[in-house]
């Protein structure tokens, strides 16, 4: 079946990294994706990670992938105040049209 | 900035009422996805619509219902609106070929936030 999980809030401290963790029920599934999406606005990929990766960094951010656990996270390095948003997860299919969304993790950010 | 746009930003609809909402895609783009993201949740995947012609449908029943222009802008409709079709709409444009389109080519405009009270 197609389901996407997150924990519902994270909260850090500034300066701090944040862990957003994820689990996936489709094996699968070919691409993984972090979106952030602020009040008010629509969703930004922050990035992606083909499935038959580990790991990908990309300045601040670095996505893992356990394949065998079905679990990606999202870390964010020094978080600062706007990074103050909900990140979702997803994921697709090569054969498929269509994105699986979590339903995403709001990240506070205490000074 | 992605160049997708939505119309309207906001609109209230009356239980039963039918709605159009629009999505004009990014320059070059010949797809279209729309996705109803309800309060805190996820968004679901409606359909896709790939050179006027329907390309992929989630779970949603047959009153909504899209449209694909020659210029690859696109309509959703929803008839006898019903008090769970609140939420925002997002539409993502992308360039495909009719298969499959990779998320991180698709660019997603701002949304139609729907009340229907």
């Amino acid at each position: 079946g197609e389901d996407v999980e997150q924990s519902l809030f994270l909260s850090v401290r500034e300066g701090d990294s944040s862990v957003i963790n994820c689990t996936y029920t489709d094996s699968s599934s070919t691409y993984l994706y972090w979106y952030k999406q602020e009040p008010g606005a629509g969703l930004q990929l922050l990035t992606y990670i083909f499935s038959n990766m580990d790991m990908k960094q990309d300045q601040r951010l670095t996505v893992l992938l356990n394949k065998k656990d079905k679990h990606l996270s999202l870390r964010i390095a020094d978080t600062q105040t706007g990074d103050s948003a909900i990140y979702f997860c997803a994921e697709s299919y090569s054969s498929a049209s269509k994105i699986i969304f979590g339903s995403g993790t709001r990240l506070s950010i205490r000074p | 900035e992605t160049g997708v746009t939505q119309s309207p930003t906001h609109l209230i609809k009356t239980r039963g009422q039918q709605v159009t909402l629009r999505c004009s895609s990014q320059s070059g783009h010949n797809t279209v996805s729309w996705y109803q993201q309800a309060l805190g949740q996820g968004p679901q995947f409606i359909f896709q619509y790939y050179r006027e012609e329907e390309n992929g449908r989630g779970n949603f029943p047959p009153r909504f219902s899209g449209l694909q222009f020659p210029n690859y802008s696109s309509e959703l409709n929803v008839n006898a609106l019903e008090l769970d079709d609140s939420a925002l709409y997002l539409c993502a444009s992308s360039l495909g070929d009719g298969q499959f389109v990779p998320s991180y080519e698709q660019y997603f405009g701002p949304g139609t936030r729907l009340t229907v009270t």
